[in-house]
């Protein structure tokens, strides 16, 4: 029973065309977060998520347009796709507000190529 | 200046011995440490969290030196399973989880 997953896990694709990736946790947790791993293994943030609610919006290009339809469920669209969105993006959970431990858990990644 | 600056890295270690790495972190209000390990081409999960006064889990053992900034993962009788990426992360303390994760020191245990 995979906690958080999200797919696909391999994208290829041109510049310029749209994709989405999908994510979805069955831990019960309030806040959900879309990382970027870039060639140089930084992870770093780029939305969050609690109970459907935009709380984190890192300085992050508006081709990217993150979707909450529910609290178990955070989707990341990307437009006109360039080069440099070529990473891992890696959802994750946690549990949110006062009981937040700093534990994220994360799904497998998905390897986005921009060719 | 990185918030989090970690040691890339490689440490080759032989079977059986002793490794230890540091990171540095630049905000003193940061509240909470954490060491992350990441499997090559897999996610990162949480190995252990960092507490003020030491802690250990096993063949691990994190410090924190909060005068100096800075946070240490200690790695006893290395096993070959122990190869991987270790990440430094750090946490502000606000209630929605905005991790700031350093780039990682990854770790080569060797037969």
């Amino acid at each position: 029973d995979t906690a958080v997953s999200q797919t696909p896990k391999y994208l290829v694709t041109q510049m310029g065309n749209d994709k989405s990736i999908k994510c979805e946790q069955n831990l019960g947790h309030d806040t959900m977060y879309w990382y970027k791993q870039d060639s140089k293994k930084f992870l770093k943030i780029m939305f969050s998520y609690n109970n459907k609610e935009l709380i984190i919006n890192e300085t992050v290009p508006n081709r990217f347009s993150p979707k909450s339809p529910d609290k178990a469920h955070l989707n990341l669209h990307i437009n006109s796709l360039e080069l440099g969105d070529s990473a891992v993006y890696f959802c994750a959970s946690s549990q949110g507000g006062t009981a937040n431990t700093g534990e994220l858990f994360f799904g497998e990644g998905s390897r986005l190529t921009v060719l | 200046r990185k918030e989090v600056e970690q040691d890339p890295g490689p440490f080759n270690v032989p079977e059986g011995a002793t490794v230890a790495f540091n990171c540095t972190y630049s905000n003193s209000a940061s509240q909470s440490f954490f060491w992350y390990r990441q499997d090559c081409r897999k996610e990162p999960k949480l190995l252990m969290s960092v507490y003020s006064s030491g802690n250990e889990d096993g063949r691990f053992t994190a410090q924190l030196n909060r005068a100096s900034q800075y946070i240490s993962l200690l790695i006893r009788d290395s096993k070959l399973s122990d190869s991987a990426t270790y990440l430094c992360v750090v946490f502000r303390g606000d209630s929605w989880g905005k991790l700031q994760f350093g780039a990682g020191t990854q770790v080569v245990v060797t037969p």
